[in-house]
């Protein structure tokens, strides 16, 4: 069955430190490939979307993901974080032009002052 | 991107009662909206995809008549929790698809069943 698989359940970096958030997906056809993030308190938000074109994404708030086709990857990116970073940060994908989008577990980003 | 709502933000009944979750898009017209559920520390499951006008469409697993969902106008879907029990306490999540092509889907901020 087709999945996705974040590595990273819980990460705890300091401000300014780089981000990297591992996502793997397991499907062999088209996939258009999103983040996600859900700040305490708050709903879900679009944080970027790779649907064609060039691999690399660049989001909101200084996010990007680099989508491996390869390597079946869509890992996010941050050069510095900030302490406002702090949230659960989610992979998803939709495949081969379904609406239905799969879920990773979620990834809980901690950013200390 | 779409603005949703659902109401209410946090209920807690007895066993044995039928509660209502309403998801509403404030300002874009859904003709498909999605119910998902999210335990602690887990993913979301998703539970049904909503098509105004029609019957919903049930993920496996998911028993249609425990989980009513009635999407009666492209701004409006309700997900009913019949005869709710402990077991279905959880963090019950719709979101709005975007414009036709795009994939990309609109949350709500959730609402949180308890079941005493």
């Amino acid at each position: 069955a087709q999945s996705v698989s974040q590595h990273n359940h819980h990460v705890i970096l300091s401000e300014a430190a780089s981000l990297e958030l591992g996502c793997n997906y397991s499907y062999g056809g088209t996939v258009n490939l999103f983040w996600y993030v859900q700040y305490p308190g708050q709903h879900l938000q679009l944080l970027l979307k790779y649907f064609s074109g060039d691999p690399l994404v660049k989001g909101i708030k200084g996010f990007e993901a680099e989508f491996i086709k390869s390597k079946f990857s869509f890992n996010l990116r941050k050069p510095s974080v900030q302490w406002s970073d702090t949230a659960e940060y989610f992979c998803a994908v939709t495949m081969n032009r379904d609406d239905k989008i799969i879920f990773g577990k979620g990834t809980r980003l901690h950013i200390l002052p | 991107g779409a603005v949703v709502s659902q109401h209410p933000s946090w209920v807690i009944c007895k066993s044995g009662t039928s509660v209502k979750i309403e998801c509403r898009s404030l300002d874009f017209q859904a003709t498909t909206m999605f119910w998902y559920r999210q335990f602690p520390k887990q993913s979301l499951m998703l539970m049904a995809t909503s098509n105004e006008g029609s019957k919903a469409t049930y993920e496996q697993g998911v028993e249609k008549d425990k989980f009513l969902i009635n999407h009666a106008s492209l701004t409006l879907s309700t997900l009913t929790v019949t005869s709710a029990h402990p077991e279905d306490s959880s963090f019950y999540i719709c979101s709005v698809l975007g414009l036709a092509g795009t994939d990309t889907q609109y949350f709500g901020p959730g609402t949180r069943l308890t079941v005493l």
